[in-house]
């Protein structure tokens, strides 16, 4: 079956930088577009960045252009999301998620999500 | 970008009960919306998309209709693994993709 686990989240100080890691099984990873959503505690779900299936194509929120690099190693099924210049307002559950259902469409809904993984930006 | 609002953002409802959460859009995006199930501490379920629908494997009680600024989501006979936070999704103008604010479901 599908499965997602994201990893690499901790606590961090407000511009320092991390890198999270999705690791991805149970499908052709290299054939679907990947998104990583966010969620602020006690908030609702933000959409962070987009990656296509081959990685040619980024798109990502204004709150985090400039400073988050999204990007993909289909050899290790892998999806990463850089994040640098890390600020108060970062910290959040991030989910990574498949696309859906049109799979190297950028767009689309999400059908399979990661268990997600906290990064909490604090000093 | 498109808004999305979601209406109410609580509401209180007993088992068996029907209800209904509304999402309306700043502007038309056809059918492309999509309804999700959080429960505490978990990941969203993808319930609904295309505005209408049911994605593989979720309870018929769910139901979703509307079509260019107004959606509906609609439980049938509310069970009590439903009460959990509900999010309206749109891609129709992207980047960004954007969500409702969320609706809170709880028992009565």
């Amino acid at each position: 079956q599908v499965q997602l686990v994201e990893s690499g989240g901790g606590v961090v100080q407000p511009g320092r930088s991390l890198r999270l890691s999705c690791a991805a099984s149970g499908f052709t990873f290299s054939s679907y577009a990947m998104h990583w959503v966010r969620q602020a505690p006690g908030k609702g779900l933000e959409w962070v960045a987009v990656i296509s299936y081959d990685g040619s194509k980024k798109y990502y929120a204004d709150s985090v252009k400039g400073r988050f690099t999204i990007s993909r190693d289909n050899s290790k099924k892998t999806l990463f999301l850089e994040m640098n210049s890390l600020r108060a307002e970062d910290t959040a559950v991030y989910y990574c998620a498949k696309v859906f259902p049109n799979y190297h469409d950028t767009s689309g809904y999400f059908d399979q999500w990661g268990q997600g993984t906290l990064v909490t930006v604090s000093s | 970008d498109i808004q999305l609002t979601q209406s109410p953002s609580f509401l209180s409802a007993s088992v068996g009960d029907r209800v209904t959460i509304t999402c309306r859009a700043s502007q038309g995006i056809s059918n492309y919306l999509a309804w999700y199930q959080q429960q505490p501490g978990k990941a969203p379920k993808l319930l609904i998309y295309a505005a209408s629908t049911l994605q593989s494997g979720v309870p018929s009680r769910f139901s979703g209709s509307g079509s260019g600024t107004e959606f509906t989501l609609t439980i049938d006979s509310l069970q009590p693994e439903d009460f959990a936070t509900y999010y309206c999704q749109q891609r129709s103008s992207y980047p960004p993709i954007t969500f409702g604010q969320g609706t809170r479901l709880e028992i009565k």
